[in-house]
């Protein structure tokens, strides 16, 4: 199975600051169509989850513009630019190109 | 508008069966695949399997496979999850999500979930 590996796995940020989230897969997400399908997810507490971001760096609708995505390959960030108070919670990033699709552990993004 | 409600949660003792259904609207289930994903308390979320539009291909994570069931009746608009056998670590919140295949549409909706405990 594809590991997806996130850090840090903890991320204290002072409001209106950037963060940042890594996320690496222990192969390729480059799928033979070309394709690399990589999502992201806001989990908020006591919330089911949220797509925030799908293949890299298409935002959904209704997802602030302050959040990003980028990378290719195997590396992959999420950004947001300037956070806010309603960002608090658990944001995994999961690869869907290799079966069975597998999830990152998991950030915890909290207000320091 | 999409949503997604899942039900039939509840306690079970291993070795027990239980079947959760989740009922979909503001869409037609016919032209998604559908996925459940499960989330062990304090875990990370871990997919369950996943059903074509059709109900022609189903996948599931090895762990479950063999134990667990995707089935879908689009007439009904609705998705379920048959599990026998079941183990203290199948212990989880369940949720269903629409997508499952390689599209834009992967898990792009959730339900809220519905807790399975296997306890004796």
């Amino acid at each position: 199975d594809v590991v997806m590996t996130q850090s840090p796995l903890s991320l204290p940020v002072t409001l209106g600051q950037p963060a940042s989230i890594s996320c690496r897969s222990s192969q390729s997400l480059v799928y033979s169509d070309g394709n690399t399908y990589l999502n992201w997810f806001q989990q908020r507490p006591g919330q089911s989850p949220r797509r925030l971001i799908y293949y890299v760096s298409n935002r959904d609708s209704g997802v602030p513009d302050r959040f990003s995505g980028s990378g290719s390959g195997t590396d992959f960030t999420l950004k947001i630019s300037r956070v806010e108070a309603e960002d608090v919670g658990v944001y995994y990033c999961m690869q869907g190109t290799h079966w069975p699709f597998t999830f990152g552990q998991g950030t915890k993004l909290e207000i320091k | 508008e999409v949503q997604l409600v899942e039900s039939g949660g509840g306690l079970v003792q291993p070795g027990g069966s239980l079947r959760l259904s989740c009922a979909a609207s503001g869409f037609t289930l016919s032209n998604y695949w559908m996925s459940w994903v499960r989330q062990a308390p304090g875990k990370r979320l871990e997919w369950v399997g996943n059903v074509k539009e059709d109900g022609s291909e189903k996948y599931y994570v090895d762990s479950m496979k063999g134990r667990f069931t995707i089935t879908r009746d689009n007439a009904k608009n609705s998705l379920y999850l048959q599990m026998n056998s079941l183990r203290a670590e199948d212990t989880a919140v369940y949720y269903c999500a629409r997508g499952g295949g390689r599209d834009v549409y992967n898990l792009g909706y959730w339900g809220q979930g519905t807790l399975v405990t296997v306890s004796s």
